[in-house]
């Protein structure tokens, strides 16, 4: 299995630019969740997805973050305007309920570094 | 969830069981211990989990105590490899009420494996 896998690995943007980070969950997995990891605030959860729903949004920081499903094996997580606050790395992960185990995949993130 | 205490750093001999403590004392009767870890530049990574009984996996092995106040976790031989920051997160069951929710990443204990 590959993995969870993200892309960009890096990305370097201006103020104002529209940033899409993208994700593919593994094959079957049933939830997706999307992280940011600071060095001030650590590793936070924005939003997680079940079936491709989004369940919990509390996290996302503000309206210039959104993110979509559109289908089981595809993520996005937009900001726009980006702002250099942004500047973070972004992980994706995701999960299998039929387990039960209740483990969580993460990717190897996106770094964003907004100027 | 529960909060979890950990120790910011410790430092390990190459070959050496690295023992990695956890205080989770207000943890409640359905919640599991999850161990991830973070080596640098990559995403998380789960190592284990448990819920009142020992456990052991290729990676590690989990001790929690009868009482479930605190937890360790046992690297047998560490390797330079090893190196990262572990997590040690109390979250509640399995598909509780439906739902996977999320994990809470504190500040996690950060390893480093010594030549």
């Amino acid at each position: 299995d590959a993995g969870v896998i993200q892309s960009p690995r890096h990305e370097v943007t201006e103020m104002g630019q529209e940033v899409t980070l993208r994700c593919k969950p593994i094959s079957g997995h049933d939830y997706l969740f999307w992280y940011r990891q600071t060095m001030m605030r650590g590793l936070e959860l924005l939003i997680y997805f079940n079936n491709n729903v989004p369940i919990d949004d509390s996290g996302m920081p503000e309206d210039r973050f959104s993110a979509k499903m559109p289908n089981a094996s595809f993520s996005t997580l937009k900001i726009q305007p980006s702002e250099p606050r942004d500047s973070a790395v972004y992980f994706c992960a995701s999960s299998f309920s039929g387990t039960r185990k209740n483990i969580q995949y993460f990717g190897a993130g996106t770094r964003l570094s907004v100027l | 969830d529960a909060k979890t205490t950990q120790p910011p750093s410790m430092d390990c001999a190459e070959g050496r069981a690295a023992n990695l403590p956890c205080n989770h004392s207000t943890i409640s009767g359905n919640e599991y211990v999850y161990w991830y870890r973070q080596i640098h530049s990559q995403g998380p990574q789960y190592i284990i989990h448990g819920l009142k009984n020992n456990e052991t996996n290729e990676m590690a092995s989990l001790i929690i105590t009868e009482d479930r106040k605190s937890s360790t976790l046992i690297l047998p031989h560490a390797t330079l490899r090893d190196t990262a920051v572990y997590y040690c997160i109390v979250r509640v069951a399995v598909n509780y009420g439906g739902s996977q929710g999320n994990l809470i990443f504190g500040k996690g204990t950060k390893l480093s494996v010594k030549p």
